[in-house]
């Protein structure tokens, strides 16, 4: 089964105002990724944060990491209509060597 | 540099017929993952190649499904007496190996374009 599930599964706002995607898994972690994909340019890799961080950034993207929780979340701030796309969250499971476990993804329409 | 290439990009079979599909990693990187996209989906993780250790097979749906590396770089996932369900974009991606590497980049996959199987 799924080990992340994305949340909500779709989400649209005009440009400039933020969005925020969050990320629940089940077992413990070393690393959780989140990828963006759409048509033009398939899967891309955003961001990792390791099971020891709690939050980092990158340029307009802010992930948080609460493993108590085990939940993360995506901000993309000032967004933008080339941030259209489904993003999803990968996670790393403890013990699993290099396997990861991709969630269903959130579908983001950024109007122009 | 390059990047993970994938091909054929499209694959219309019939159903029984058995496909192959090809993945060339980026230079160096180690791990080697597959995953299968149904349409509106996430990735399932079918396979995982680890430099010349055995592969992880457990996403592997069926054992119509196999795959191999050879040489440690190009990958060829085969699917056996397709069946329509098999119909699905297939993606390939390419990452350093476990652990510490480079510029921070643990565990970054790179993926390739896909493969959109079409099984009719």
């Amino acid at each position: 089964s799924q080990q992340g599930e994305e949340d909500p599964q779709a989400l649209s706002i005009q440009e400039g105002e933020n969005a925020t995607m969050n990320c629940s898994y089940k077992t413990s972690i070393n690393n959780l990724q989140w990828y963006r994909q759409n048509s033009g340019r398939g899967l891309v890799h955003l961001i990792l944060i390791r099971s020891n961080e709690r939050e980092k950034h990158s340029g307009r993207l802010r992930v948080t990491l609460d493993t108590s929780k085990k939940s993360s979340s995506l901000l993309i701030t000032a967004s933008r209509a080339a941030d259209t796309a489904s993003y999803f969250c990968a996670t790393a499971r403890m013990n699993t060597g290099n396997q990861f476990y991709f969630g269903t993804g959130t579908s983001l329409t950024v109007i122009p | 540099g390059a990047g993970v290439s994938q091909s054929p990009s499209n694959k219309v079979t019939e159903k029984g017929k058995d496909v192959e599909l090809r993945c060339d990693p980026i230079s160096g990187h180690t791990a080697l993952y597959w995953y299968r996209q149904s349409l509106g989906q996430g990735l399932e993780f079918l396979i995982y190649f680890q430099g010349n250790s055995a592969p992880d097979k457990s996403g592997l749906p069926s054992d119509r499904f196999s795959a191999e590396r050879t040489g440690g770089s190009v990958s060829t996932l085969t699917i056996q007496r397709t069946q329509q369900e098999d119909s699905a974009v297939y993606l390939c991606a390419s990452s350093f190996s476990a652990g510490e590497h480079p510029a921070g980049s643990y565990n970054e996959q790179f993926f390739g374009p896909g493969t959109r199987l079409t099984v009719l």
